[in-house]
């Protein structure tokens, strides 16, 4: 069975820019939630989708958005980026997000904002 | 705020079982007790994971105090590969509340 697949794995963006980075999620798994890690913050919640809605979010600013196919696929997009965006974003899959279960991430996409 | 607490670092000879500690005093009834690692740079893994009782799997044991305040996570024969930090999170855990990531516990394997 197919792990998570993130893409692209690594990018250079310059501020001001807008990026788009895509999550493939277990075959089977309809939850998919987001994390940005920093070495500064470390490993932070951005939101979570389920049968294509979002039903949860982080604490994170406008700029931070997210959609889900109806194939389960996600995506997730920052607009208008600053250098402080600079991480590693990763994504989990779970089949359901129910409490009790556990996530398998990806091996993230590294954003480098210059 | 992280609702663990967890050593910033420990070592361990290889071969030898190794104890992760955590401190969980605020946990709820309905919250369960999960463990992911981190290698280097890569997405974390799922450990284990208990609500009341000890658990046991492949990879590691998981001990849980009676009043649930505080837990170790055992790996029974640690090797080089096991060098990683390891997350102990309270939470629903599923992901769809999102896991919330303390700073971890950087385990370090010594030949």
């Amino acid at each position: 069975k197919a792990g998570v697949t993130q893409t692209p794995r690594y990018l250079i963006k310059t501020r001001g820019q807008q990026v788009t980075l895509s999550c493939s999620p277990i075959s089977g798994h309809r939850s998919v939630s987001w994390y940005q890690q920093t070495p500064g913050q470390g490993l932070q919640f951005l939101f979570e989708y389920f049968s294509e809605t979002q039903r949860n979010k982080g604490n994170f600013p406008g700029r931070f958005s997210g959609r889900q196919f109806s194939n389960s696929r996600s995506e997730m997009n920052v607009s208008t980026l600053e250098l402080g965006d600079s991480a590693l974003y990763l994504c989990a899959s779970s089949p359901s997000g129910r409490a009790g279960g556990e996530l398998f991430f990806g091996e993230g996409s590294r954003l480098t904002v210059l | 705020d992280a609702k663990t607490t967890q050593p910033p670092s420990m070592d361990c000879a290889e071969g030898r079982a190794a104890n992760l500690p955590c401190n969980h005093s605020t946990i709820s009834g309905n919250e369960y007790v999960y463990w992911y690692r981190q290698i280097h740079s890569q997405g974390p893994q799922y450990i284990i994971h208990g609500l009341k009782n000890n658990e046991t799997n492949e990879m590691a044991s998981l001990i849980i105090t009676e009043d649930r305040k505080s837990s170790t996570l055992i790996l029974p024969h640690a090797t080089l590969r096991d060098t990683a930090v390891y997350y102990c999170i309270v939470g629903s855990g599923g992901g769809a509340d999102g896991l919330t990531f303390g700073k971890g516990t950087h385990l370090i394997i010594q030949p």
